[in-house]
């Protein structure tokens, strides 16, 4: 079972350089979420989607973007990095909204800093 | 708005020792409560899980109680392992807000 797959697992940038980092799973869940972690503050979402066509922004949104054109894809844009976004990213994925079904299964993570 | 507090580590314990990881948590309605761990290098991984009050969850010798009265979900394990060292997030989930909201993280060191 692949679950969760997160590309690349590190990556360092320059400030002002673009970058995506892929997340796919392969569980048919309709919810997925970006999350950063950083010390001290546990995980704090970035956006998330319920759905293919549906994106909302969590509580860190500024500086990223998203997309979800099919249940599999949940894709997040850097458009001009910065040192601030030196973090790790966790993709997560679940299978609905409901509250008895609510497991979240993790990528591995994104290790990235911005230089 | 909805948030977890959780003690502040890192919690150092010898092999055996008993094992209580404090968590609290503020949020309207009845949120579902989530133990997560994260072992060195890995994502997370849903550990237990309460739903309702007075639940308990239970999962690998851990267990936490959905306490409403104390807006509470302290995780403990009585006789803790070397494999236990990891780091654990205390969650709820508001169906309102549609979020995993995660606290801090409790980052657990077992020497043997």
């Amino acid at each position: 079972n692949a679950g969760v797959t997160q590309t690349p697992k590190f990556q360092v940038l320059k400030t002002g350089q673009s970058m995506t980092l892929q997340c796919a799973q392969d569980m048919n869940h309709e919810y997925m979420s970006w999350y950063r972690q950083d010390p001290g503050m546990g995980l704090r979402l970035i956006h998330y989607s319920v759905g293919a066509g549906i994106t909302d922004q969590g509580e860190v949104p500024n500086g990223y973007n998203v997309s979800r054109s099919t249940t599999e894809d949940f894709p997040l844009r850097l458009l001009s990095a910065a040192p601030s976004q030196t973090s790790v990213y966790f993709c997560a994925s679940s299978y609905s909204l409901d509250t008895q079904n609510t497991e979240a299964f993790f990528g591995q993570g994104t290790r990235l800093t911005v230089v | 708005g909805n948030s977890v507090t959780q003690m502040e580590g890192p919690v150092t314990l010898s092999e055996e020792a008993f094992l209580t990881i404090n968590c609290t948590y503020t949020a309207t309605g009845y949120p579902s409560l989530f133990w997560y761990v994260q072992y060195p290098g890995e994502g997370l991984q849903l550990l237990l899980k309460a739903t309702k009050a007075d639940d308990k969850g239970s999962n690998k010798g851990f267990e936490a109680t959905y306490r409403k009265e104390t807006t509470s979900f302290h995780l403990e394990k009585g006789s803790v392992q070397v494999s236990d060292s990891a780091v654990y997030f205390c969650a709820l989930f508001s169906g309102g807000y549609n979020k995993l909201i995660f606290g801090a993280g409790t980052r657990l060191a077992v020497h043997p």
